[in-house]
Order: structure tokens, then sequence, then C-alpha cells
């Protein structure tokens, strides 16, 4: 199994609401990342887990509370989201964290805030 | 700082053409560098991934060359199709970092 899963495809949510973002992977890595890519532009790397411990935050509001229960699985928990946060998250993993390594992406969530 | 970027922006061709897209990159210093696709309102797809001690890379019609020491990638895309009209975008993953810098991509149309 090569495949990064991301849950849900699409998402939709006000401002005040409380939402969270989901991925999964069964390739054994120890290492997974959000991108985030909003329309038009190219991904942008906002977070880096290694061995289920945050290693890399890309000074990424507060808003964005990314969570990694276990070695399998990557959270990101959305909470007073703006609009300009509607964008593609994309999930990505690899081996162990080190830097040289090949990252795997998933297909992504789209999320539109209103 | 390592900057990535894709010409042409758009590109237009009849069904049938062989065609190359174009990826620069200013810092040399890589470990791999990717090539995605991506259809409108959905993911990426990987298609190719090149290591940096590697010349080039091949999957059916598609050909990935990388030239290193002058910053320089090519997807070559054989017998274009109108299912390949999609935006497809170069990943450099810069030597000492642990992300990949995404280039602003090309929006291809094969046109039936």
């Amino acid at each position: 199994d090569t495949e990064v899963t991301q849950t849900p495809k699409h998402l939709v949510m006000g401002m005040t609401n409380k939402k969270s973002l989901k991925c999964e992977q069964h390739m054994g890595h120890r290492a997974m990342y959000w991108y985030k890519q909003k329309a038009k532009k190219p991904p942008e790397l906002m977070f880096v887990y290694s061995y289920e411990k945050l290693s890399i935050n890309e000074s990424v509001p507060s808003r964005f509370s990314p969570e990694c229960p276990n070695s399998s699985l990557l959270n990101l928990h959305l909470h007073a989201l703006q609009p300009e946060d509607s964008a593609l998250y994309l999930c990505a993993s690899s081996h162990y964290g080190g830097q040289q390594e090949t990252q795997y992406f998933g297909p992504g969530t789209r999320l539109l805030v209103l | 700082k390592q900057e990535v970027t894709q010409i042409p922006a758009a590109l237009s061709v009849p069904e049938g053409e062989n065609l190359v897209l174009n990826c620069s990159f200013t810092d040399s210093a890589i470990y791999n560098l990717q090539w995605f696709r991506q259809d409108p309102g959905k993911g990426l797809t990987s298609l190719l991934l090149i290591q940096s001690s590697q010349r080039e890379q091949t999957s059916g019609r598609l050909n990935a060359s990388l030239d290193k020491s002058s910053g320089r990638s090519t997807l070559y895309i054989a017998a274009s199709q109108p299912g390949d009209s999609a935006t497809y975008l170069c990943a450099v993953h810069t030597s000492g970092t642990y992300k990949y810098i995404f280039g602003t991509g090309t929006r291809l149309k094969v046109l039936a």
C-alpha cells in the first residue's frame, strides 16, 4: 500500500465552526506533513511531524492545530478560520523525517470557509 | 532561497503533439525533484521522481530529465492526448531542508 488518504475530500465551514481534517497512511512512515495550496498558487509547507512529535511549524496561525495521535494518522484541527483560509490542504508522508527523504502526497481536502 | 520557475505558464496544443514542459531552480543542491499532475479542483498525482544522482526517469509516455548543474528539469510528453489536460507542477526538495518548493505550474490543454 503506497497510498496517503485524506478525508473529507471537501469541507465547507463557517468562521465559528470547529472541524478537523484527517490524513492516514499505512506505509510504515514515521514522518507526516501538512501543506496548504491557495487557488492558482503552489503548495506551501505548514507543519512537519516526526515520530509523532511536531518538529516544524512554519509560523502557522494558532487557529490551525495539528495532532499526530499515532504513526499512521495526522489530524489538522480548525477553529475560528477566516475566508482567506479557504484552500486545498495536502498531507504527505515520508519514511523517517530525514531531510533527504521523498515525500508521498495525498489527494487533498478542499476547504471553503464562509 | 530556492526559487522554482516553470515555463510556459500555459500551453495549448493539438492532440498527438510531442511537448516539453520546463522547470528551472536556483539552488542546485537538491535531494530530488518530482513532477506532479493536478486536475482542476483536485489534489496532486505524482508522475515522476528523479533523485539528485539520476539523469532521467520514464513512465509510459512521460520522460523527465534532470540537469542539476544548470538547475533545469524537463518533462517530455509524447503523443499528447486530451486526457493529458491538467496543470503540471514540478517540486524541488532542497538539501538541508524538509520541504518541497513548488513551481507555479504549467496549465496544459490538449485539443481533440
